[in-house]
């Protein structure tokens, strides 16, 4: 099953706002990872937070993550038109017992309006 | 530095014929992945090697999926015979010294089964 569900499916926004996506897993985690992919292209790393941090900052990206709660957030601010993207979430499965893989949630699907 | 590559960018052959896909990785990168993308299912890893042994295979769907990796800088993946639910993005990625680690995706090969 997945690890990581990102919420919303979908979102949409107008640039210069902020957009926020959500990630949440299920066991314990090393790290989580966050992805972006434009349209017909391969994933792109973005940020890694580890389990002992709480937030990171990487430019106008901001990760925060609660492992109490299990899940995790994305915050783009000063959105622009560039940012349309699917964002996914990912999780090393290392804690579960897993190999050195990644898990990836089904993504999170970002259009922001010039 | 060159990012992975993968070839070809897109296939469309008929159901029955062998298919392979091919990837190089990063130099100097450890892991190898290969994952399916689809709309149902989102990004399945299919496989993965370190130091070019395959590690974890859980993720082939069935006989008719293989993986190879005969060097550090080359590997395939390889459906005989196809079927049309075969037909998905099939994406390549290496990471330097942990699979957990940031992965470097190539930007895929999207096979169509006629």
């Amino acid at each position: 099953s997945q690890q990581g569900e990102e919420d919303p499916q979908a979102l949409s926004i107008q640039e210069g706002e902020n957009a926020t996506m959500n990630c949440s897993y299920k066991t314990s985690i090393n790290n989580l990872q966050w992805y972006r992919q434009n349209s017909g292209r391969g994933l792109v790393h973005l940020i890694l937070i580890r389990s002992n941090e709480r937030e990171k900052h990487s430019g106008r990206l901001r990760v925060t993550l609660d492992t109490s709660k299990k899940s995790s957030s994305l915050l783009i601010t000063a959105s622009r038109a560039a940012d349309t993207a699917s964002y996914f979430c990912a999780t090393d499965a290392r804690a579960q017992g897993g190999s050195e893989k990644l898990v990836f949630g089904k993504g999170t699907k970002l259009t922001v309006n010039p | 530095d060159a990012g992975v590559i993968q070839s070809p960018r897109h296939e469309v052959t008929e159901m029955g014929q062998e298919v392979t896909l091919r990837c190089k990785p990063i130099s100097g990168h450890d892991y190898l992945f290969w994952y399916r993308q689809t709309m149902m299912r989102g990004l399945e890893l299919l496989i993965y090697f370190n130091n070019n042994v395959p590690i974890d295979d859980s993720g082939m769907p069935e006989d008719r999926f293989s993986a190879k990796m005969p060097n550090a800088s080359f590997s395939t993946l390889k459906i005989q015979p196809s079927e049309p639910r075969d037909s998905a993005v099939y994406f390549c990625a290496s990471s330097p010294y942990r699979g957990t680690q940031p992965q470097h995706f190539g930007d895929g090969t999207r096979l169509s089964i006629l």
